[in-house]
C-alpha cells in the first residue's frame, strides 16, 4: 500500500494553521497513524486510527479522514512543530510510510 | 519507563554482515510485536520487518528489500530483539531504530543505530 503525502514541504509562521493530507492506494479504513520527527531524533507518535490523540500531544493536533484520504491539523502552528510529519498505514504488513512533510520557518 | 536501546551498528564492506541488538525495559516484552525501522540519510522512513510476540508463536516479516538478507529474532528471557544482517548492500546504509508495535501504531522507539555500507 502506498501513501502519499502533500505537500513535502511548506513554510508556515508561528500561530499558522497547518494542514497535511495523506491518500493512500487503497483503502485502509481508519489504520492510519501519524508521527513528529525532529533532527536527529527518533519519531513521536502523535495520533493513532486516523483520530485518536496520544497521551501527552497537545491538543492543537488534529486527525481525521477514513479509507483513503486523511488529514493532519496544526491549529495554530508553534515553535517546537517546526518538524517532519510522516503517516504510516498499519492495515498490512510491510506497514509503509508516507514521504514526509516537512514543516519549516516562515 | 519503557527504553529500547540498539547497539551493534558500524561500518561495514558491501557483502558483509552485521547483527544489531535491542536492549527493552519497563514493560512485559514478551507481549509486543517488536520492529526494525530504518531512515537513509536525508530520506523517510522504512519498515525493515518485525517478530510478533509468542502468542502468535513469534512470526516473522520483512519488507521486500531485505527479504532473504535480514533475519528478525527476539529472546524474551532478556528483553532483547536482533537484527541479524548479510549480504549487505550500500542502500542498506541507515539510522536503525527498534520500535515496540501496538495495533495503533510504533509507540516507543530507541535512539538508533547507525549503519553504513561502504568500501
Amino acid at each position: 500500500i502506498q501513501l502519499t503525502q502533500s505537500p513535502s514541504s511548506l513554510s508556515a509562521s508561528v500561530g499558522d494553521r497547518v494542514t497535511i493530507t495523506c491518500r493512500a492506494s487503497q483503502g485502509i479504513s481508519s489504520y492510519l497513524a501519524w508521527y513528529q520527527q525532529k533532527p536527529g531524533i527518533a519519531p513521536k507518535l502523535l495520533i493513532s486510527a486516523a483520530s485518536t490523540l496520544q497521551s501527552g500531544v497537545p491538543s492543537r493536533f488534529s486527525g481525521s479522514g477514513s479509507g483513503t484520504d486523511f488529514t493532519l491539523t496544526i491549529s495554530s502552528l508553534q515553535p517546537e512543530d517546526f518538524a517532519t510529519y510522516y503517516c504510516q498505514q498499519l492495515i498490512s504488513y510491510p506497514l509503509t510510510f508516507g514521504g514526509g512533510t516537512k514543516v519549516e520557518i516562515k | 519507563e519503557v527504553q529500547l536501546v540498539e547497539s551493534g551498528g558500524g561500518l561495514v564492506q558491501p557483502g558483509g554482515s552485521l547483527r544489531l541488538s535491542c536492549a527493552a525495559s519497563g514493560f512485559i516484552f514478551s507481549d509486543h510485536y517488536m520492529d526494525w525501522v530504518r531512515q537513509a540519510p536525508g530520506k523517510g522512513l522504512e519498515c525493515v520487518g518485525r517478530t510478533k510476540n509468542r502468542a502468535n508463536s513469534y512470526t516473522t516479516e520483512y519488507a521486500a528489500s531485505v527479504k532473504g538478507r535480514f533475519t528478525i529474532s527476539r529472546d524474551d528471557s532478556k528483553n532483547s530483539l536482533y537484527l541479524q544482517m548479510d549480504s549487505l548492500k550500500t542502500e542498506d546504509t541507515a539510522v536503525y531504530y527498534c520500535a515496540r508495535t501496538i495495533s495503533s501504531g510504533h509507540d516507543y522507539w530507541g535512539q538508533g543505530t547507525l549503519v553504513t555500507v561502504s568500501s
